[in-house]
């Protein structure tokens, strides 16, 4: 069955850091997003992008992100300088959207861990 | 603002019992809402569901959603330990590329 992959699954960090996050989303996805979870929060909506330009981003998706599609199947999410505040699972979730309604597929993650 | 709330926030249960997860939501727009499963990582996709009064079932579990009264819920009947999960509830609420709108999630123990 057809997943979304994610790599790496844990990233240690230095604050101040560059770090880039990737995924692989479904081959047939048109539709691709970032999400975050700080530990014992709720999933946050970071920014969503089609036709190799971002969609939608939310308030949490500043000047310090930034996300790519360098090839065909790679997602990125980069995280120019990082902060303590940064630490967080982080979820890239792909959709089909075939038509009005369609499920997004999750990612298995990436913990960040910035020290 | 946009608002997803699920409740109760955590429930312990023993196996065999039968579950209602509860979610209310407030949003400017709705296009659908969608349950998910959520053990170790990542959330796994349970049911969308779009119009009221129709129920989406698979194995154990059923969810319904009221549009009128603005929340659905999740059922688990004949409870076992592997649905120990959290269980999150989210609204696509139709801007753009329907970002979710995530509640903060149920946390279900099933004990033996």
């Amino acid at each position: 069955e057809p997943e979304v992959t994610q790599t790496p699954s844990h990233q240690v960090t230095q604050m101040g850091q560059e770090v880039i996050l990737r995924c692989v989303p479904i081959s047939n996805h048109l539709y691709f997003y970032w999400y975050r979870q700080i530990l014992g929060q709720k999933v946050e909506f970071l920014v969503s992008f089609y036709n190799n330009e971002i969609s939608e981003k939310s308030e949490i998706f500043d000047d310090q992100f930034s996300v790519e599609r360098p090839d065909g199947s790679n997602f990125t999410l980069k995280i120019r300088s990082t902060k303590l505040e940064d630490s967080a699972m982080y979820f890239c979730a792909s959709s089909e959207n075939l038509d009005y309604y369609n499920e997004q597929f999750f990612g298995p993650g990436t913990r960040l861990t910035v020290l | 603002e946009d608002k997803v709330v699920q409740s109760p926030l955590s429930l312990v249960v023993h196996e065999g019992d039968t579950v209602t997860l509860n979610c209310s939501y407030e949003v400017t727009n709705f296009r659908s809402l969608l349950w998910y499963k959520q053990e170790k990582k990542a959330p796994t996709f349970l049911f969308m569901l779009t119009s009221s009064g129709i129920e989406k079932k698979s194995g154990r579990l059923s969810s319904i959603l009221d549009k009128k009264e603005l929340f659905s819920i999740l059922n688990i009947t004949a409870t076992q330990t592997g649905d120990s999960a959290i269980y999150l509830c989210a609204v696509d609420s139709g801007y753009g590329a329907n970002n979710l709108f995530f509640g903060t999630g149920t946390r279900l123990t099933v004990i033996p």
